[in-house]
């Protein structure tokens, strides 16, 4: 059973413009949430996280926005650059315990065109 | 500040081979640390975590092993490997407490 859904394998938009990337959960005990980069053989890269307490967070060109109620959460990038091209993954993770394990979405490709 | 090493960086093994991916921490104490893997088209998948020397917990059933004989090493290891068993291996460390993981740069291996 897939907790952390990205529905969209790919997405691409024109440079300057709003990327959009969602991300559906289904477990009610998430409580944090985080956006990753990744590029092609490499380790991902935290973009930005989210509290469960809070409903938006920004830094710079990235913003999160969490809708608890629908358990959904997007990443929001303005204004997109040919740089940001490569795979977001959405990941949360769970309160209780100690060991704070993330379950990871699929991913999802992003292409800037420029 | 903080590094993680993974090594080897890539790694072609033949089917039934053992396996042993090594990875350290640096600049912080009593991390959790993570194996991943990522297969060919797919997300990331928990493979091991550890909140402690010696003290391993495992996702998923599979022809793995992990350990954590030091504070900051996680090994990954099989006594033999599978075809299936191809990825891209990825360590993490995280601090204890919600937030986030911290990735090395990942090893790929292809079993042959």
């Amino acid at each position: 059973d897939q907790q952390v859904k990205q529905n969209s394998p790919s997405l691409s938009v024109q440079e300057g413009r709003i990327s959009i990337l969602n991300c559906d959960y289904t477990n009610s005990m998430f409580d944090y949430f985080l956006w990753y980069k990744k590029y092609p053989a490499e380790g991902p890269t935290f973009l930005i996280s989210i509290s469960s307490i809070k409903d938006k967070n920004e830094d710079g060109r990235f913003t999160v926005f969490l809708n608890k109620s629908a358990k959904h959460l997007s990443l929001h990038i303005v204004p997109s650059q040919p740089g940001d091209s490569a795979v977001y993954f959405c990941a949360a993770s769970a309160m209780g315990g100690s060991n704070y394990k993330l379950t990871f979405g699929k991913g999802t490709l992003l292409t800037v065109n420029p | 500040s903080q590094t993680i090493h993974q090594w080897p960086a890539t790694l072609v093994q033949p089917v039934g081979s053992p396996l042993s991916l090594e990875c350290t921490v640096e600049g912080t104490s009593n991390p959790n640390l993570y194996w991943y893997r990522q297969a060919a088209g797919r997300g990331l998948q928990l493979l091991f975590y550890s909140v402690g020397i010696g003290q391993i917990s495992s996702e998923v059933p599979q022809n793995l092993s992990a350990s954590r004989p030091q504070d900051r090493q996680f090994i990954l290891s099989s006594k033999k490997l599978l075809l299936s068993d191809s990825g891209f291996y990825l360590c993490a460390w995280g601090l204890r407490m919600p937030g986030e993981q911290y990735f090395g740069p990942g090893t790929r291996l292809t079993v042959t």
